[in-house]
């Protein structure tokens, strides 16, 4: 089976760091990915983790463990405009198909 | 070059109706996906092309649903006879090549409401 846990709401304020977490059971697993999405709008790309360690780009890092089946993103310097859902989704093996978890809903406040 | 494009924006039905949803994926991707997102969660998988074929359709609900990309370019996901429970944003996705390591970009999605 496929699951995929992350926290449903979390508050942040601007200007400070936020981590939002992910841990998946998953049948397959090919890698994971982090995409942000406004209200309305299309999930955004914004990283993709196949080994374990911390990926950096920008004010936006992160993280995986796949021996604990677990990620995080990282988002430094928040801003008013990182207030969307951030949805961690796993890759299966055939590489063709994304598993999302529920997203996390981030509010920044001022 | 242009994103994923998907039309209609907006699409409002009655029960028991037909719809179809287009979706044109970026120039170049030879893979494309389909996803539905019901309020609050994540988009769901429904169907996956390589090409012109169907690699994978193990995530549409019933054979209610189907689609095609019969020129491996613009696909086309058909609903018949809709129910209520059909609404949801259907989003489409493409990849340069289907692999994992290839990222999805995703259209703006069909807000599908059944009446």
């Amino acid at each position: 089976g496929q699951n995929i846990d992350q926290p449903t709401e979390m508050t942040a304020t601007e200007g400070a760091i936020v981590q939002i977490n992910c841990t998946y059971q998953t049948s397959g697993f090919n890698g994971l990915f982090w995409y942000q999405q406004h209200a309305g709008e299309a999930p955004t790309f914004l990283s993709y983790n196949v080994l374990d360690g911390l990926e950096e780009k920008g004010r936006f890092s992160s993280f995986l463990s796949r021996s604990k089946g677990y990620s995080y993103l990282l988002l430094k310097e928040l801003q008013m405009k990182d207030s969307a859902s951030y949805l961690c989704a796993v890759i299966n093996n055939a590489g063709n198909m994304l598993t999302f978890g529920g997203g996390t809903r981030l509010m920044v406040k001022p | 070059g242009a994103g994923v494009s998907q039309t209609p924006s907006n699409k409002v039905t009655e029960k028991g109706k037909y719809v179809e949803l287009r979706c044109d994926p970026i120039s170049g991707h030879t893979a494309l996906y389909w996803y539905r997102q019901s309020l609050g969660q994540g988009p769901e998988f429904l169907i996956y092309f390589q090409g012109t074929g169907a690699a994978d359709d193990s995530g549409l609900p019933n054979d209610r649903f189907f689609a095609v990309r019969p020129e491996g370019s613009v696909s086309t996901l058909k609903i018949q006879r809709t129910e209520r429970g059909d609404s949801a944003v259907y989003l489409c996705a493409s990849s340069f090549g289907g692999g994992a390591g290839d990222t999805q970009y995703f259209g703006p999605g069909t807000r599908l409401t059944v009446l």
